[in-house]
């Protein structure tokens, strides 16, 4: 079964900083995606950022961009320039394909972001 | 315009009672899913729905009982309510393409969350 690791259950970062978040993830196939979602205290589940496993690029979405490491199953997030804004939980989360057991999210526990003005 | 849209957002009621969660989404999307975030906020699926099909239930007690009238709702019934009920649900929406394959089809897209206290 497919697990996601997130070993940081808390983080701080100065306004303006950059902060990484760690995820690691354990499987045995080949074709899946990789997620990033923020939910803040308005508990409104928000995708930050996607990887599809296939693409050896990271992704990246302005201030947001990851570092995938297939080989390693490391899926981290960077957040550069940080906002206060920022501040949320940041969940990681692994799927299958659609046409694999209808695309389920498996969610790591979280990474609860703080930022400090 | 809300894209995935749940009522209501908030539910407080008593032990032993029978609930409903609506869940409705305009994207057009066929594939429809059931999360439940716990108190220490870890979210786990519960059910996914494909075109009014069931595809995933996953474990879940049979007082929870989802109901598809059409791809674009997917309701969810509670009977029997218990305290370990408490939670957040929240409801998500993807679209499902054979291959799979393209950024546009592959997220999921979640409502508001409901969160049911049970007293």
């Amino acid at each position: 079964a497919q697990t996601v690791t997130q070993s940081q259950p808390e983080m701080s970062v100065q306004e303006a900083e950059t902060v990484t978040l760690s995820c690691t993830y354990d499987t045995s196939e080949s074709d899946y995606y990789l997620f990033w979602y923020k939910q803040p205290p308005s508990r409104q589940m928000i995708l930050v950022i996607r990887q599809e496993a296939y693409k050896q690029q990271n992704a990246t979405e302005n201030r947001f961009s990851v570092n995938f490491q297939k080989a390693a199953k490391s899926f981290s997030l960077k957040i550069s320039d940080s906002q206060l804004g920022d501040a949320a939980m940041y969940f990681c989360a692994y799927r299958r394909p659609l046409y694999n057991q209808g695309g389920k999210l498996i969610f790591g526990q979280g990474t609860e972001l703080s930022v400090k003005p | 315009d809300t894209a995935v849209s749940q009522t209501p957002k908030y539910l407080v009621t008593q032990m032993g009672n029978d609930k409903s969660i609506k869940c409705e989404q305009n994207l057009g999307h066929d594939t429809m899913y059931w999360y439940k975030q716990d108190s220490k906020k870890f979210l786990k699926i519960m059910f996914s729905y494909n075109n009014k099909e069931l595809i995933i239930n996953e474990t879940v007690p049979n007082r929870f009982s989802p109901k598809s009238p059409d791809k674009a709702h997917l309701n969810l019934h509670i009977n029997s309510l218990e305290l370990g009920d408490s939670a957040v649900y929240f409801c998500a929406s993807s679209l499902k393409d054979p291959r799979d394959r393209g950024g546009r089809n592959t997220e999921a897209f979640f409502g508001q969350g409901t969160r049911l206290t049970v007293v």
